[in-house]
Parts: structure tokens; C-alpha cells; sequence
């Protein structure tokens, strides 16, 4: 089956813009979570969505953003885009959080 | 929250050779997944094993819950073996859980 998959691959963005990044689960999952990795703060989590709930958030600024659609696909936005938003973000889905999960290839998101 | 501490950092070893992984973690769990990052950035999920022993290939994982650690076997290394590997466990928070990981260790396999 299809795995995860994340839209677009590489973005360069200008400070002070806004960005979207895409989410398609696997088939039949319902939970979504967005992480993002840096080279100084690793792995963080960013917020999980189940059946277009957010049910947990991490400790990012209120820029940081998402939504789940009726068919489980997701979004996350950053509004004002800063220079250390530069990071991979990944997004991984599982049928709920408990369970394991399975991670997308990630989007590389540059600002400059 | 929750601690996940890998070691070694950084491991080099020649193709062929085995290796060890090591990954801690601070408090009782129920799971436990290993990854490793390609090159080009994605995690691929190598195991999910909230305790006992699971094999694949070249590749066997352990956890021992009770003593909070688990470990990672790479057998007859291979240059495409490289990347970096990262345990990470669930972590409760708000009704739903959310992985924490470790700082990862680096694997590199020279020819």
C-alpha cells in the first residue's frame, strides 16, 4: 500500500512569508503528527491530529499551525516565516498514536 | 517528560564488521520504535518493539522494559547501512501520544 507522502519535497522561503506543507496518510490511518528536525534541536514534536481533532500540541509559537481533513490528509502552516524555521518536517501517520508510526520522506524547508 | 539517550554518538566501522546500538530511557514504557534516516532525509522504521527481541535480515533489536533499554544489532555491516539511527518512545500527553527521541547515532561503514 501507499505509504506517506509529503508535498512539496524542497521550499525556499523569504522571511516574513507564510508556508503550507502537505500531508497524505497511509490508507486507513487516522492519526497525523508533524515533527520538525534541526541540526540543534533534533526530533521535536509539533502537534498530532486525530479525526480532524488536534489532540496534542508541542511547544512551538502560535505560528506553527495545522489541520486535518475528512479524509485524515493534513496541513501545517508558519506564518512569518523566521530564519531558524529552516528545518526537514516530517510527518508520520499510524491508525492511532498508540500504535507505530510511519514516516513520510519530509519536507525541506529553507529560509532566507 | 520522558529522557532517551542514545549512545555511541557517532560509530565508524569497516564493511563487514557488526556493531552494537544502545539506546536509554527514563521512565516505564509500553513501545519503543528504531529508525534509521537515509541520506535524503526519511525515517524508516525499522522496528517496533515494546519488549523481547525481533529480527530481520541482518538487523535484531532487544528491549528490556524492566531494565529501561534496548538495544540494536547490525550484523556484516554494508556501506548503505550508513545513516543515522534513532530509537524514540511514546510519550502521554493530552490524551494522545506523541514520540520522543534520542539524539540519534551516526553510522558510517567505509569499503
Amino acid at each position: 500500500k501507499a505509504g506517506v507522502t509529503q508535498t512539496p519535497r524542497y521550499l525556499i522561503k523569504t522571511r516574513g512569508q507564510q508556508v503550507t506543507l502537505s500531508c497524505s496518510p497511509i490508507s486507513g490511518h487516522r492519526s497525523v503528527s508533524w515533527y520538525q528536525q534541526t541540526p540543534g534541536q533534533g526530533l521535536q514534536f509539533l502537534f498530532e491530529y486525530f479525526s480532524e481533532t488536534q489532540r496534542n500540541k508541542g511547544n512551538f509559537p502560535g505560528r506553527f499551525s495545522g489541520r486535518q481533513f475528512s479524509n485524515s490528509r493534513s496541513e501545517m502552516n508558519v506564518s512569518t516565516l523566521e530564519l531558524g524555521d529552516s528545518a526537514l518536517y516530517l510527518c508520520a501517520s499510524s491508525p492511532d498514536s498508540f500504535y507505530g508510526y510511519t514516516f513520510g520522506s519530509g519536507t525541506r524547508l529553507t529560509v532566507v | 517528560g520522558i529522557q532517551v539517550e542514545q549512545s555511541p554518538p557517532d560509530l565508524i566501522l569497516q564493511e563487514g564488521a557488526n556493531s552494537t546500538l544502545r539506546c536509554n530511557f527514563s521512565d516505564s514504557v509500553n513501545n519503543l520504535q528504531w529508525f534509521h534516516q537515509n541520506p535524503w532525509g526519511q525515517l524508516i522504521n525499522l522496528f517496533y518493539i515494546p519488549s523481547g527481541t525481533k529480527q530481520n535480515g541482518r538487523l535484531s533489536a532487544t528491549t528490556v522494559a524492566t531494565e529501561r533499554y534496548s538495544l540494536l544489532y547490525i550484523s556484516s555491516s554494508q556501506t548503505t547501512d550508513s545513516g543515522v539511527y534513532f530509537c524514540a518512545v511514546p510519550y502521554s500527553g493530552a490524551g494522545s501520544y506523541q514520540l520522543t527521541f534520542g539524539k540519534g547515532t551516526k553510522l558510517s561503514v567505509i569499503p
